[in-house]
């Protein structure tokens, strides 16, 4: 069974810039997540999408941050303008469905540093 | 929110020896925690995970214990080998109706010296 895929790998920008990060689930996956991981920190969770809707994104800095499932499929999470804060790695994880309890498979990320 | 400590931050042990991290958290509603592993440079991946309707569960040198009356698990490893050295995570869901959406402790950086 294929894995999570993500790219790109890694990505540099400047600040200001704006930048797309895609994700594609595991195969039948209902649900999909966008983490955020700050070098030394834990994953952050940005937002979780059942199907082609969004379930809850209020850690989602949605000033700057926007995210889309359309298909219910593959994912795109946009960064518009990019801040230096931002860089990190983006980690997109997917799982069967949303119970508590389902496990959550994770993507090889996309590093991102913003200059 | 929820709220998840984790420690330590780092740990360090000899090959052979056993290594345990703590995870505390807040919300008693929480009946699913799970311990995931991350290699530098790479993803997550869950390792062992724990409902709340037991109190230990074991997989070869990997262990998991749960006290839900004190809002803590913790992470056994035995045995240790040098590649058991990474960074560990406990994640705990999060206090709302969403299901599964998860809050990640700080992360422990366990090595393992030969």
């Amino acid at each position: 069974e294929a894995g999570v895929a993500q790219s790109p790998r890694y990505k540099i920008i400047e600040k200001r810039q704006s930048v797309a990060f895609w994700c594609n689930p595991i195969s039948g996956h209902a649900t999909l997540y966008w983490y955020q991981q700050i070098l030394g920190q834990g994953p952050k969770l940005l937002i979780q999408f059942q199907n082609n809707g969004v379930v809850d994104d209020s850690q989602l800095p949605k000033d700057r941050f926007s995210a889309e499932r359309l298909k219910g499929v593959d994912s795109t999470l946009k960064i518009q303008p990019a801040k230096l804060e931002d860089s990190a790695v983006y980690l997109c994880a997917s799982s069967a469905n949303r119970g508590q309890g389902e496990t959550q498979y994770f993507g090889p990320g996309t590093r991102l540093l913003v200059l | 929110g929820e709220n998840v400590e984790q420690h330590p931050s780092t740990l360090s042990v000899q090959e052979g020896d056993s290594a345990v991290i703590k995870c505390t958290y807040s919300d008693s509603a929480s009946n699913y925690f799970p311990w995931y592993k991350q290699e530098l440079g790479k993803r997550p991946q869950l390792i062992i995970d724990i409902r709340s309707n037991v109190g230990e569960k074991k997989d070869q040198r990997i262990a998991v214990t749960l006290n839900k009356t004190a809002k803590h698990f913790s992470l056994h490893i035995t045995e240790t080998q040098p590649e058991d050295s990474a960074v560990y995570f406990c994640a705990v869901p999060m206090n709302n109706n969403a299901g599964n959406m998860l809050t990640f402790g700080g992360g422990t950086r366990l090595m393992v010296k030969p």
